[in-house]
């Protein structure tokens, strides 16, 4: 199992710009999320979906969309970039919901894409 | 927006020496307490869930126990190895479908 990969792991893009980060598990994981991760802020969930069709938002979401239109992808797309989703973001996935009935539920998370904003 | 707290932010060891760090969360709704080892350049890593008030869970020289009542669980190692060396995040489910994680606790261990 290549696990959860995520692509690409660098990029620089300007004001306005738009680009899509792609997120992909081959582990059958019904639960999906995106988060940001910068200094002194730990890690903060931008969106999330507990299943194929179903996505719903985070803390920070603004700025930020999504789908989920297999159980194995869920694409974070930046419709126009600023300098503050200069990050680096994380996905990761779940066999089951945080809160859902399998409770020894951990999350894999991907290697990570940090993205700079000029 | 719920608040989950780590303390300390950052601690420096000597190999060998036993170590423990702080989270703090809501003691209402709660559902389940996550441990994470975050290496540097690395993605974070599950160690433990934690469910059950009193709960305790081992890994080797790292364990963890859980007080839901009054929202706190502390992280131990045994020994620390400079291999240890990361950050160690705490995240909170409560009744929603999401983790809030921590600021972290980084961990430093030297020779």
């Amino acid at each position: 199992n290549a696990g959860v990969t995520q692509t690409p792991k660098f990029q620089v893009l300007k004001t306005g710009q738009s680009m899509t980060l792609q997120c992909a598990q081959d582990m059958n994981h019904e639960y999906m999320s995106w988060y940001r991760q910068d200094p002194g802020m730990g890690l903060r969930l931008i969106h999330y979906s507990v299943g194929a069709g179903i996505t719903d938002q985070g803390e920070v979401p603004n700025g930020y969309n999504v789908s989920r239109s297999t159980t194995e992808d869920f694409p974070l797309r930046l419709l126009s970039a600023a300098p503050s989703q200069t990050s680096v973001y994380f996905c990761a996935s779940s066999y089951d919901f945080p809160g859902g009935l399998n409770y020894n539920n951990e999350q894999f998370f991907g290697p990570g894409t940090r993205l700079t904003v000029l | 927006i719920l608040n989950v707290e780590q303390s300390p932010q950052s601690l420096h060891v000597q190999e060998g020496d036993s170590t423990n760090f702080t989270c703090s969360f809501p003691s209402s709704n709660f559902y389940a307490l996550h441990w994470y080892r975050w290496e540097t350049a690395k993605s974070p890593e599950a160690l433990f869930v934690m469910t059950l008030n009193g709960d305790e869970k081992k890994k080797g020289r790292i364990s963890a126990t859980l007080n839901t009542k009054e929202g706190y669980s502390y992280l131990y190692i045994k020994g620390s190895q400079p291999e240890d060396s990361a950050t160690y995040l705490c995240a909170f489910t409560g009744t929603a479908s999401k983790l809030t994680f921590g600021t972290g606790t980084r961990l430093q261990v030297t020779l």
